[in-house]
């Protein structure tokens, strides 16, 4: 699976848009962009996932870049429920794969 | 949330002794995997199965085995628990189907080994 690389931490104010970005500059044609977050002591919750097209669902909206080695996902207006560790990963589509979760980018909501 | 539960949330055991912990899924979906995570490194898969009576091993699966009888319910097994096995255990469901297969966790087990 590509590798990727995400800042190790951000601040967002509350109600604020959270930015949080992504570089996978390895990426393979047949290799998804997926997002997780993990709230402390909880599951990875699933978020949103893409291939080349920008996403949008009730939760986020992921934009990757047309050369698809780089990704953002937005949080439009974020909460301090959102805080959380936020996880990139890149994948191909055939099923059976574990997903590899890296270190992530631990997001922090300031009232 | 996707319906998965996982029992015990939390056990205390002593080196040595044999423990069981269980999956149950209500989304009759194909593919159950077992991680688990720890500080450092991330979540590491142990085994997953592709079906009843269908399994295959993950990245760390030494020391582990896994069980499914029926689509609803993946169970894993330490024979003889260690303490490098504590740590917190999750299950994760997928359809299997063509494309993306995205995985659905569970609130995970907190496992400690004494």
């Amino acid at each position: 699976d590509a590798k990727t690389t995400q800042p190790p931490s951000m601040d967002c104010a509350e109600g604020r848009a959270a930015n949080l970005p992504c570089n996978h500059s390895t990426i393979s044609g047949n290799e998804y962009v997926y997002w997780y977050r993990q709230i402390h002591s909880q599951g990875p919750q699933y978020i949103i996932h893409g291939l080349k097209n920008n996403e949008t669902n009730e939760m986020a909206s992921l934009i990757i870049t047309e050369d698809r080695k780089s990704s953002t996902l937005i949080l439009p207006h974020a909460t301090l429920r959102d805080t959380a560790v936020y996880y990139c990963i890149v994948r191909p589509s055939n099923t059976g794969n574990q997903f590899y979760f890296g270190t992530g980018t631990s997001l922090t909501v300031i009232p | 949330d996707a319906g998965i539960t996982q029992s015990p949330r939390h056990k205390v055991t002593e080196t040595g002794t044999p423990v069981t912990l269980r999956c149950h899924q209500t989304e009759n979906h194909r593919y159950m995997y077992w991680y688990r995570q720890d500080p450092g490194h991330g979540l590491r898969l142990i085994h997953y199965s592709y079906g009843v009576k269908d399994t295959d091993k993950g990245e760390v699966s030494d020391g582990y085995s896994v069980s499914r009888s029926k689509t609803e319910d993946f169970l894993l097994t330490l024979e003889s628990a260690t303490s490098s096995q504590t740590s917190v255990y999750f299950c994760a469901i997928s359809e299997g189907d063509r494309g993306p297969d995205t995985q659905y966790f569970g609130p995970g087990t907190r496992l400690t080994v004494l």
